[in-house]
């Protein structure tokens, strides 16, 4: 069975930085796109960024570019997101994501002072 | 970047009734649409992908259809764990968008 484990939320002052983790288990993680989506707390869905299996190629919504990093460790089936500059409307669930298909419980990141 | 928009943005239903969501895009994404199924307080679940073909383990009554620019997500019988809020999300370009949710009540 895909498990998916996410780590790392925290309350963070604005301007503060936070890194993200997630542990996959039960599937052939260093052959698949990793996708992080986050939600607002009463709103919908936002894809935040991705990388490919290699860890070479990486996108971003516009917002978090520049602040934020993904990047991967496949030797420990593992997904992490550093989140720099965070901002209030940084606030989300972030999940973490085996292409778009298998997701986790989600960690909460609160920004605020 | 693709906008998407869904309707309704709610509705009321009962047990047993067929439901159909529509979702849009601002541009051409062919099939590149999924459909997430999300309870609160837990993460979305994949429905469907490449905007017909069915996940692995969801119930026969959840279909898709569309492509373009017009997608549709139909629930044949609704059943008690139907009702939840429903996403669709394009891939076809980046950033991935997800369209602003169907939330599905009971009546």
């Amino acid at each position: 069975e895909v498990e998916l484990v996410e780590s790392g939320g925290n309350l963070v002052q604005p301007g503060g930085s936070l890194r993200l983790s997630c542990e996959v288990s039960g599937f052939p993680f260093s052959g698949d796109w990793m996708d992080w989506v986050r939600q607002a707390p009463g709103k919908g869905l936002e894809w935040v960024a991705n990388i490919n299996p290699a860890g070479s190629e990486k996108h971003y919504v516009e917002s978090v570019q520049g602040r934020f990093t993904v990047f991967r460790d496949n030797a420990k089936s593992s997904l992490f997101l550093q989140m720099h500059s965070l901002r209030v409307e940084d606030t989300a669930v972030y999940y973490c994501s085996t292409s778009l298909n298998n997701w986790g419980r989600g960690t909460l990141v609160t920004v605020s002072s | 970047d693709i906008q998407m928009t869904q309707s309704p943005s709610s509705l009321s239903a009962s047990v047993g009734d067929r439901l159909t969501l529509t979702c849009r895009a601002s541009q051409a994404i062919g099939n590149d649409l999924c459909w997430y199924q999300q309870k609160p307080g837990k993460a979305p679940k994949a429905l469907i992908y490449a905007s017909s073909r069915l996940q692995r383990g969801v119930p026969s009554r959840f279909s898709g259809s569309g492509s373009g620019t017009e997608f549709a997500l139909t629930i044949s019988s609704l059943q008690p764990d139907d009702f939840a809020t429903y996403y669709c999300l394009q891939y076809k370009t980046y950033p991935r968008t997800f369209g602003p949710g169907t939330k599905v009540e009971v009546k």
